[in-house]
């Protein structure tokens, strides 16, 4: 079983639309959740990050970890065009010494005008 | 605002050369990390840098890897011979706060 999980998409919505982005993992061990954005042939761009479950909002943008069953979610409000990028989720262990990322695939996100 | 830098952006070298390439880690940042991310496919953890020394590397990270700090501002990856498979595009990271990993725009490698 892979680590982290993540449908790859691609997802279409039209400019406006509620997004929602999710993923699994497999260790619980993972304590920290992140979520960032990738826009092509650039390198990922820190949106949030929440630690252990709950929620977490930053304007359009709302992340929610539920650890009972190992599921994060992304929630974009009012989606844009400017939203369309591939969104990765990430995930910190907790207990080690070194903070790796481990990622999940990504998903494509286009929001249509 | 502080950024990461990395160069060069694009570099294309022949199977079995040896290649650098450099970052340049925001300035008081303290944990350092190498990425890659081969075409499709996810971002993956190659190694970790903290305190003058590799504090993780990855399965991927081989023999064939290093590291360095030379100068207290750059960190560089090492590639001493290059395989048609280790096309693809490196990201380094740095962090102050382990749950802020930024990340440079890459460097993409192309081995041929």
């Amino acid at each position: 079983q892979k680590e982290v999980e993540q449908d790859p998409g691609p997802l279409s919505v039209p400019e406006g639309a509620i997004v929602s982005l999710n993923c699994t993992y497999s260790n619980s061990a993972f304590q920290y959740f992140m979520w960032y954005r990738q826009y092509s042939r650039k390198g990922p761009e820190l949106l949030m990050y929440t630690y252990s479950s709950g929620n977490k909002e930053d304007g359009r943008f709302t992340a929610q970890v539920d650890k009972s069953s190992k599921y994060i979610s992304l929630f974009i409000r009012d989606s844009q065009p400017s939203d369309s990028a591939t969104y990765l989720c990430a995930m910190i262990m907790s207990g080690g010494s070194n903070y790796k990322l481990t990622f999940g695939k990504g998903t494509l996100l286009t929001v249509n005008p | 605002e502080p950024e990461v830098t990395q160069t060069p952006s694009h570099q294309v070298t022949q199977m079995g050369q040896e290649v650098i390439l450099r970052c340049v880690p925001i300035s008081n940042h303290l944990y350092f990390y190498w990425y890659r991310q081969i075409l499709g496919q996810k971002v993956e953890f190659l190694v970790s840098f903290y305190n003058n020394e590799i504090s993780e590397k990855s399965e991927i990270f081989d023999d064939q890897f290093s590291v360095e700090r030379p100068d207290g501002s750059n960190f560089t990856l090492k590639i001493r011979s290059t395989k048609l498979e280790d096309s693809a595009m490196y990201f380094c990271a740095s962090t102050g706060d382990i749950r802020e990993q930024y990340f440079g725009p890459g460097t993409r490698l192309t081995v041929t």
